[in-house]
């Protein structure tokens, strides 16, 4: 069964720095494409940010371009989230999600449970 | 960065009725590219639909989705308890990937 968890998230002050981490198992990880999606306190989802299977494709939100830095190693299964210039609007639990395809398009069908980020 | 309205933001019915969601984009989305997700409180969301109208493995057939262009559905077709939460549709289309900003289904 196909299982993500996610880690690295605290209580960072604003302006520092932060890296998630995902680490995936029960499916073949090269093969798709990654995501990170968050959830501020009693908000909704906001796509943060996606990985092709082979890191040719990046894609990230407006709110966190320049400042967020997606990765992966397919060698060790994991996905990361390098965070910089935090701020409190970046406050929320992280979800490291997987998509269906390669690509990036084809809809996240296994969700992580979350790693909390609060700035502060 | 295309924009996801979700109408109603909050639907009131009750177990056994029919529950009609609209997902209504700022441009037009490809088919391929159009997703649904379930939240309920305290759990991670989970994906119903993806390409506008194919269910996802063990969804129940009471869920079902249509839609092109600019204006998706998704029906529930008699709900039962557990169907009660929130659900957000996403689209994968344009760069930045973007999710509607969620309809609450709540119990009668």
């Amino acid at each position: 069964e196909a299982h993500l968890v996610e880690s690295g998230g605290g209580l960072v002050q604003p302006g520092r720095s932060l890296r998630l981490s995902c680490a995936a198992s029960g499916f073949f990880f090269d093969d798709y494409a990654m995501h990170w999606v968050r959830q501020a306190p009693g908000k909704g989802l906001e796509w943060v940010s996606g990985i092709s299977w082979n890191s040719a494709i990046l894609g990230y939100a407006d709110s966190v371009r320049g400042r967020f830095s997606i990765s992966r190693d397919n060698a060790k299964n994991s996905l990361y989230l390098q965070m910089r210039s935090l701020s409190a609007d970046d406050t929320a639990l992280y979800y490291c999600a997987k998509d269906r395809g390669s690509g990036g398009v084809s809809g996240m069908d296994v969700w992580g449970q979350g790693t909390t980020v609060t700035v502060s | 960065e295309m924009i996801l309205t979700q109408s109603p933001g909050t639907l009131s019915l009750s177990p056994g009725e029919r529950a009609t969601l609209s997902c209504r984009a700022s441009l037009s989305v490809g088919s391929s590219y159009l997703a649904w997700y379930q939240q309920k409180p305290g759990q991670s969301p989970r994906l119903l639909i993806y390409g506008a109208s194919s269910r996802a493995t063990g969804i129940p057939d009471r869920f079902s989705a249509s839609g092109s262009r600019t204006d998706f559905t998704l029906t529930i077709s008699r709900l039962e308890p557990e169907d009660f939460a929130v659900y957000f549709c996403q689209q994968s289309d344009a760069s930045p990937n973007t999710f509607g900003q969620g309809t609450k289904l709540e119990m009668k």
